[in-house]
């Protein structure tokens, strides 16, 4: 199988903190990873698309600057909030594709991490 | 842009079968699934569609319509276990092949 593992699967942080997110494909490849975010009862909204060795590419509305991703090797990416504030508490679910082939089906999602920002 | 709309909420009962529509309209298509996802877990994989038709696997079916951009998740011999949210999402034809999710539909069975 593939799986992805995300970590931390919660975590609590005051205001004003930077909070870092890891996201691994634990016996894939990956180099193309999604960051989504998922507010209460409602769907998966994607942030930003992110590719080694290269810049991620941000969704519509998302801040690049608040929303740091780094995809450092390929099998790790990670999504930084900075400067968090109690409007950035959601749920973030990382995925993975093991490669760019068009006949490959499924994406691979992360645990998801629970933030809170108090 | 990608607009792609399910009903909100759907109700049924233990043993019926249920039907949950989505449409889509997307500047790039290559190909549709559907996941199951509980309060506070990641999705999970039920089904992939990319070519127009029925495709079944086991108390789970989904269905596509590229020309009409219409897609439907049919669940058979509903459990209690059923009762979750159910996620339609577009791959589009870039080269990141992006998946861009619907507003999902949370499905309540009851006894």
């Amino acid at each position: 199988g593939a799986v992805v593992s995300q970590h931390p699967s919660r975590v609590i942080c005051k205001s004003g903190t930077s909070v870092k997110i890891e996201c691994r494909s634990l016996d894939f490849q990956a180099t193309t990873m999604f960051w989504y975010r998922q507010f209460p009862k409602q769907s998966l909204m994607l942030m930003a698309t992110s590719n080694e060795g290269s810049k991620a590419t941000y969704e519509q509305g998302v801040e690049k600057d608040k929303f740091l991703i780094n995809h450092a090797s390929l099998t790790l990416s990670t999504l930084t909030v900075t400067s968090a504030h109690p409007e950035d508490s959601s749920f973030y679910i990382c995925s993975a594709r093991k490669s760019r082939s068009p006949g490959e089906t499924e994406a691979f999602f992360g645990q998801g991490t629970r933030l809170t920002v108090v | 842009g990608q607009n792609i709309d399910q009903p909100t909420e759907m109700t049924a009962t233990e043993g019926a079968i249920v039907q949950i529509n989505c449409t889509y309209q997307t500047s790039g298509f290559n190909g549709l699934f559907w996941y199951q996802q509980h309060a506070g877990e990641a999705p999970t994989f039920l089904s992939y569609n990319v070519l127009d038709g029925l495709e079944e696997k086991g108390r789970f079916s989904s269905f596509l319509s590229r020309s009409k951009g219409y897609s439907y998740l049919l669940l058979k011999e509903l459990q209690m276990k059923d009762s979750a949210s159910y996620l339609c999402a577009v791959r589009d034809n870039t080269g990141f092949q992006k998946l861009v999710f619907g507003t999902g539909t949370r499905l309540l069975v009851s006894p």
